[in-house]
């Protein structure tokens, strides 16, 4: 059981926007940032957004990040086959450190 | 360009203690603007952060609370690398290992120092742990 809520999946078919929502509390995401990660097959996760919708340098401007109160949302448009990976969130938690979602596996129809 | 290259057996027996290390090249374990992490992965528990250790002024380390009481994470300047211990191991201690750096930066507000943290963006390749008998 992770602290931060994702659902286990989500679907889209090229060209859609898709979002994956995460849930947390007021000790984790309700006082602190949230980064996604996104991890294909294999290897390590990388990071995708940060600072609830900051974009790292070389992130496609399709992915953005929001956040609401307990609540943050990673949001892809112009969905591709190659979006298709595992994708999680993470936050601080001011009583247990770092925590990751359950993670959302995403298929492209 | 940041890498990190971690080490380490990939076997051990029950009550054992499991030992990893990451080597950093392209920046420094005592940077005053990173923090070195360690994370794992497995299909029981997912993505979980098991702790860091950082550089302001002195050495600080955050752990987990569910592995608090067997987690070490040490630095070593010495060789520009830090390390996981984690003892009395268990099978649901099976899972990929993960070294990791987060950014950040701070800024004073009056007489405070506040921290903004800019998400895990170099990641080790992984080590496989099996916790078998």
């Amino acid at each position: 059981q992770s602290v931060l809520t994702q659902p286990p999946s989500a679907s889209g078919t090229p060209g859609q926007r898709v979002t994956i929502s995460c849930s947390g509390s007021s000790s984790n995401i309700g006082r602190n940032t949230v980064n996604w990660y996104q991890q294909l097959p294999g290897t390590a996760p990388k990071l995708l957004i940060h600072s609830n919708d900051q974009r790292p340098s070389g992130v496609p401007d399709r992915f953005s990040g929001s956040k609401s109160g307990t609540s943050a949302s990673l949001a892809i448009s112009g969905l591709q086959s190659e979006d298709e990976a595992d994708y999680y969130c993470a936050a601080w938690d001011d009583s247990l450190n770092g925590v990751f979602g359950g993670g959302t596996k995403l298929t492209v129809l | 360009q940041v890498q990190l290259q971690q080490s380490g057996p990939g076997l051990l027996q029950p009550s054992q203690t499991l030992s990893l290390t990451c080597v950093i090249s392209g920046d420094s374990v005592s940077s005053n603007s990173a923090t070195w992490n360690w994370i794992r992965q497995s299909p029981s528990r997912g993505l979980e952060w098991l702790g860091r250790t950082y550089y302001r002024s002195q050495w600080y380390n955050d752990y987990a609370v569910s592995v608090k009481s067997r987690i070490t994470i040490n630095p070593d300047t010495s060789k520009n690398q830090f390390s996981l211990q984690l003892n009395s191991v268990t099978p649901e201690d099976t899972a990929v290992y993960y070294c990791a750096r987060e950014g950040y930066s701070s800024r004073w507000y009056g007489p405070r120092r506040y921290y903004y943290y800019y998400g895990m963006d170099v990641w080790g390749q992984g080590t496989t742990v099996t916790v078998s008998s």
